[in-house]
């Protein structure tokens, strides 16, 4: 079956630890992303990636990083310089047209204790 | 920077009436339109998007919606509400000269009523 994975489901971290989630797709999609959100907030974007080696920061890119070894993966980390990084997160891949559709995994629930 | 209003954070219908979420947009250009479904815990699914071929699009599940470049709106309806229809619902515009970004509103909670 073709899709996005994201893991784990469920993330708990204490504060001042880096974390990383996981997200692999085998659609061979060329563009792949990162959104956060909260409650109320809709989803925020905080780093795409059109090509592999290279990405460009979203609207709030501040206390992660990402990188793009392979076309497939797109993994994120959550750094200890993010203020407050309990929230929902979604990975999304896509074609690279602009009436393409983004394609969304299951997402990761970070809660920091 | 091009922006979305879903107005109603929160609708409640009844088993069998009408849905009527709200999209409107804004943009000087028309966009590409979008809405998304999320059933709790899960990520997004599409229901249907405009890409500037027949302004009334259908989707998935019984739900359509209308691109209406005068009041720059895209609403989503569907004439009789399930239950299985509780969840909350996106709506997204393409980024013009941004590659296939997406600009999200901040989601409408459907609920349901038997």
């Amino acid at each position: 079956d073709g899709g996005i994975t994201q893991s784990p489901k469920y993330l708990f971290r204490k504060e001042g630890q880096n974390v990383t989630l996981s997200c692999e797709q085998n659609l061979n999609h060329d563009a792949m992303y990162w959104y956060r959100q909260d409650p109320g907030q809709g989803l925020r974007l905080i780093y795409y990636s059109q090509i592999v080696n290279d990405f460009q920061k979203g609207d709030i890119a501040e206390g992660y990083s990402v990188s793009r070894e392979k076309k497939e993966s797109f993994p994120l980390t959550v750094t200890s310089a993010q203020k407050n990084p309990t929230a929902f997160y979604l990975c999304a891949s896509s074609t690279s047209g602009r009436r393409d559709t983004q394609y969304f995994g299951p997402g990761t629930r970070l809660t920091v204790l | 920077a091009q922006s979305v209003t879903q107005l109603g954070s929160h609708v409640s219908v009844s088993e069998g009436a009408l849905v009527l979420l709200r999209c409107n947009y804004s943009s000087s250009v028309p966009p590409y339109l979008f809405w998304y479904v999320q059933y709790p815990n899960q990520g997004l699914q599409l229901l249907l998007k405009y890409t500037s071929a027949a302004t009334l699009v259908k989707g998935i599940n019984g739900f359509e919606a209308e691109f209406k470049k005068s009041e720059t709106s895209f609403h989503l309806t569907k004439p009789s509400a399930h239950m299985s229809d509780a969840a909350e619902y996106f709506c997204a515009v393409s980024e013009i000269n941004a590659g296939n970004m997406l600009t999200f509103g901040g989601g409408t909670r459907l609920m349901v009523k038997p």
